[in-house]
């Protein structure tokens, strides 16, 4: 079973849509969680902390299912700047190694 | 914003030659990684490094790599004998902390660079 696993899409979706990403992870212990953003061949970048409680930033919601291993993230209103890779990530250790998933490809059109 | 940076952004070199990438973290983290990113594929997680050490590193990081934090401000990553499965992006990133949860927690990655071995 592999680490972290996401459904890689590609998702099109119209401008204004709401869409939902999915994640499941293999190690219990995993200690922290994230959702980065990456453009075609650019770093990732931070797009928010998930936590237990479920969080909002705006148009986006992430939430954490630590019984199921399970990390969403809804995005509302989407944006043709919205258009990117969205890569689940989990920590584990204390070393802070993080764990990458293979990405979900989100293509929003006019 | 503090960045890290990281140089070259395109290193191109021939298979058996030493290349060493570059980084400079944010000024005050304490906590620096390199990752590796094949095209078309996943972010890989090759080492972790906290007081001059090593903390972690992943089955990628054999013996051909090697990482230093030379001086006060850079951090290099060394691979002695490269491979053509050595091209890849390579990120650098650091953080503040990694035990905690919140902000000090959070990895800030650097443009890259991008490795091509002929």
């Amino acid at each position: 079973r592999k680490e972290v696993e996401q459904d890689p899409g590609p998702f099109n979706v119209p401008e204004g849509a709401t869409v939902a990403f999915n994640c499941t992870y293999s190690n219990s212990a995993s200690q922290s969680f994230f959702w980065y953003r990456q453009d075609c061949r650019k770093e990732p970048k931070l797009l928010m902390s998930v936590y237990s409680s479920g969080n909002e930033d705006g148009r986006f919601t992430a939430q954490l299912n630590r019984a199921s291993q399970y990390i969403s993230l809804l995005i509302r209103d989407s944006k043709l700047s919205d258009s990117a890779t969205y890569l689940c990530v989990v920590k584990t250790s204390n070393t802070g190694k993080l764990i990458f998933g293979q990405g979900t490809t989100l293509q929003v059109k006019p | 914003e503090p960045e890290v940076t990281q140089t070259p952004s395109h290193q191109v070199t021939q298979m058996g030659q030493e290349v060493i990438l570059r980084c400079v973290p944010i000024s005050n983290h304490l906590y620096f990684y390199w990752y590796r990113q094949i095209l078309g594929q996943k972010v890989e997680f090759l080492v972790s490094f906290y007081n001059n050490e090593i903390s972690e590193k992943s089955e990628i990081f054999d013996d051909q790599f090697s990482v230093e934090r030379p001086d006060g401000s850079n951090f290099t990553l060394k691979i002695r004998s490269t491979k053509l499965e050595d091209s890849a992006m390579y990120f650098c990133a650091s953080s503040a902390l990694t035990s905690t949860s919140g902000a000090k927690n959070i990895q800030y990655f650097g443009a890259g660079t991008r490795l091509s071995v002929l």
